[in-house]
């Protein structure tokens, strides 16, 4: 069964400092898919980024960057200088290729809040 | 706009009576999705269509829950005889798929309608 595990229930920083959000996933698949997303209070959820389990690359993209490691079934987001606006909820997700695809399990969350 | 629109934002019913709820996706998406999220937690998977096809349904959906998706475009969610443990908000999400190796592309979801049953 796949599980997406997130133990950081809520994260509070002072902006410009560095932080990770932490994801552990389970999965009995070889092909599989991560991803990140966003949730501000207005309640939209907002794609940040797509992993397939082939790919360890790790991946920044300005001040965002993911550690992918399979080995540990970890795929952690860190925010380099944070800012007021990344107070969000953060969720990871797995999706298995074995169900189809399109079944995406989320993890329960990390609300991080940025003080300025 | 072209994202993801349901309607309507909020809904209050009182328990028993039968609610339903609208997703316009992305036009060019022929996937969507229905989760369901409650406080404090993660999106839930509830069911998902490939155009007009409902190829999965969770075991979350009980018989009070239905959704359909006629044409492969719009999609609606019923929850008949609401239950207080219904109140959540109800997420749609779209995706693209074109065939090929890339089958997990990333869902667009949309504000939801965020439902309470008092």
């Amino acid at each position: 069964a796949q599980k997406v595990t997130q133990a950081q229930t809520e994260i509070s920083v002072v902006e410009k400092e560095d932080v990770t959000l932490d994801c552990v996933y389970e999965t009995r698949d070889t092909t599989y898919y991560l991803f990140w997303y966003k949730q501000p209070p207005s309640g939209e959820l907002v794609f940040l980024i797509r992993r397939n389990s082939f790919d360890e690359q790790n991946e920044i993209s300005g001040r965002y960057s993911w550690n992918f490691q399979k080995s540990t079934s970890s795929f952690n987001f860190t925010i380099t200088a944070s800012q007021v606006v990344d107070s969000a909820v953060y969720f990871c997700a797995l999706s298995e290729v074995g169900s189809g695809g399109f079944k995406t399990i989320f993890g329960a969350g990390t609300r991080l809040f940025v003080k300025a | 706009d072209t994202g993801v629109s349901q309607n309507p934002r909020h809904k209050i019913t009182k328990r028993g009576q039968n609610v339903t709820f609208r997703c316009d996706p992305i036009s060019e998406h022929n996937r969507l999705y229905w989760y369901r999220q409650t406080l404090g937690q993660g999106p839930e998977f509830l069911t998902y269509f490939q155009n007009e096809a409902q190829l999965e349904k969770s075991r979350l959906l009980s018989d009070r829950f239905s959704a359909e998706r006629p044409k492969g475009s719009f999609s609606t969610l019923e929850i008949q005889r609401t239950e207080q443990g219904d109140s959540a908000m109800y997420l749609c999400a779209s995706s693209p798929y074109t065939g090929g190796q890339i089958m997990n592309t990333e869902a667009f979801f949309g504000q939801g309608t965020r439902l309470t049953v008092v």
